[in-house]
């Protein structure tokens, strides 16, 4: 259990378009999702915490109108990088809480995570 | 605000020994979580053990197992018997009681040599 996937798991884009990332929960409900940003060879980074239904918490210097972010359903969110240049280049981490395993419940379930190249 | 820190950028270790992984903290709350994740190289994370800070006992599970000494802020991890497969990025990782979000080390890179 507590599986957490995201699609694509690679994406290439042209400067100026947008992308979007889905990370969904299949096999429980995540009230509370995370998106993370990892450099290489460096720490992830929390760049947004999501909460269903409601609008997202973004961290300091994390700019709200670029990154978009969604979370319609118990079982997914999705981040949406809009008009991406060569910087926002990365690796984009979903994670989300599995809010009914009883004293588990703050324990952090990750996806495989998305590799975005702009070109 | 809360930090974590991990010492260790690199370290090895050959097949069927046991290594330890340091890590600190800094908080002033009484009640969090900690956590050690692993990230092999597919960069999966994948949760390693998880510890409460009100519990005294350290936790275990399987081959690894936690130093937590709450006074100290440490909380260092234990690898028995390492196999090939251990190699990976492991992070270390602070949850607030209060809040939800991780806050993670910059991470130590193990080897497992054969």
């Amino acid at each position: 259990g507590a599986v957490v996937s995201q699609h694509p798991s690679w994406v290439i884009c042209k400067s100026g378009t947008s992308v979007k990332i889905e990370c969904r929960s299949l096999d429980f409900q995540a009230t509370t999702m995370f998106w993370y940003r990892q450099f290489p060879k460096q720490s992830l980074m929390l760049m947004a915490t999501s909460n269903e239904g409601s609008k997202a918490t973004y961290e300091q210097g994390v700019e709200k109108d670029k990154f978009l972010i969604n979370h319609a359903s118990l079982t997914l969110s999705t981040l949406t990088v809009t008009s991406a240049h060569p910087e926002d280049s990365s690796f984009y981490i979903c994670s989300a809480s599995d809010q009914t395993r009883g004293e588990s419940t703050d324990t952090q379930y990750f996806g495989p995570g998305t590799r975005l190249t702009v070109l | 605000a809360q930090t974590v820190t991990q010492s260790q950028p690199e370290m090895s270790v050959q097949e069927a020994e046991t290594v330890t992984l340091s890590c600190t903290y800094d908080t002033s709350e009484n009640n969090y979580y900690l956590f050690w994740y692993k990230q092999p190289p597919s960069r999966q994370m994948i949760l390693v053990i998880r510890q409460e800070a009100y519990k005294q006992q350290n936790a275990t599970e399987n081959r690894f197992s936690v130093n937590f000494q709450k006074a100290a802020k440490s909380f260092s991890l234990k690898i028995s018997d390492s196999q090939l497969g251990d190699t990976a990025m492991y992070f270390c990782a602070f949850m607030s009681g209060s809040q939800g979000n991780l806050i993670f080390g910059k991470g130590t890179k193990l080897s497992v040599k054969p």
